[in-house]
């Protein structure tokens, strides 16, 4: 079965500061999704990696896929309170293209002003 | 907007009821995957549908039940509702079993 890690699970930060939030697995996955989650919304895509050690940039996040295609890294530059939500990451299994999304608890993010 | 529907936006009912939540996918896409959230389970995969057919299955209780209509809609269908199955529920529409999901707004069940 696979599983992705989130870590932290929580976290509280002040306008302006830096961070980095991590999603990790033991397994392969064909590619990684990152969603942000606002209270009582629906999780809203933000991207998608595929090739191991892929750089996306968007805005304010940049988004890193492990060489191995193991884990993925958020990193958020100069936070802003609606930076706010929870950040889900979910990963595909190499080999099933009808396997279901795998998805980790979550990172909440708290950007006070 | 993600382009995705799910009605109601909230449901209140006692525990032994029986409720419909429904959802409609975005124009064109023939997956849609039913999600359960809690705040300690986290967003767990129910079931998957693709062009009215069964594709694959999580954690979905037998109490629990959904189906996929021609026109693509879909509706999960909770009995023998329990204090436990208070959760949000979240239905995501894709092109195929292996493109990116989006997500509808939820369904917030609550069961007293």
């Amino acid at each position: 079965t696979q599983l992705l890690e989130q870590s932290p699970q929580f976290l509280s930060i002040q306008e302006g500061e830096n961070l980095t939030v991590y999603c990790n697995s033991s397994s392969v996955f064909s590619s990684l999704q990152w969603y942000r989650q606002e209270p009582g919304e629906g999780p809203v895509l933000l991207v998608t990696v595929v090739t191991g050690g892929e750089v996306k940039k968007l805005k304010r996040l940049t988004f890193q896929f492990g060489d191995a295609r193991k884990d993925s890294s958020l990193h958020i530059t100069a936070a802003q309170p609606g930076d706010t939500g929870l950040y889900l990451c979910a990963g595909k299994d190499p080999l099933s293209e009808n396997t279901p999304l795998v998805f980790g608890k979550g990172t909440r993010l708290s950007v006070i002003a | 907007d993600s382009g995705v529907t799910q009605t109601p936006k909230h449901l209140i009912t006692a525990t032994g009821q029986r409720v419909t939540l429904r959802c409609s996918p975005r124009s064109g896409d023939l997956s849609v995957y039913w999600y359960q959230q809690s705040l300690d389970q986290g967003l767990q995969f129910l079931i998957q549908y693709y062009n009215g057919e069964e594709r694959a299955k999580g954690n979905i209780l037998e109490r629990f039940s959904a189906q996929q209509f021609p026109d693509l809609h879909s509706e999960l269908n909770l009995s023998s509702l329990e204090l436990g199955d208070s959760a949000l529920y979240f239905c995501a529409s894709a092109r195929t079993s292996y493109n990116e999901q989006f997500f509808g707004p939820g369904t917030r069940l609550t069961v007293l």
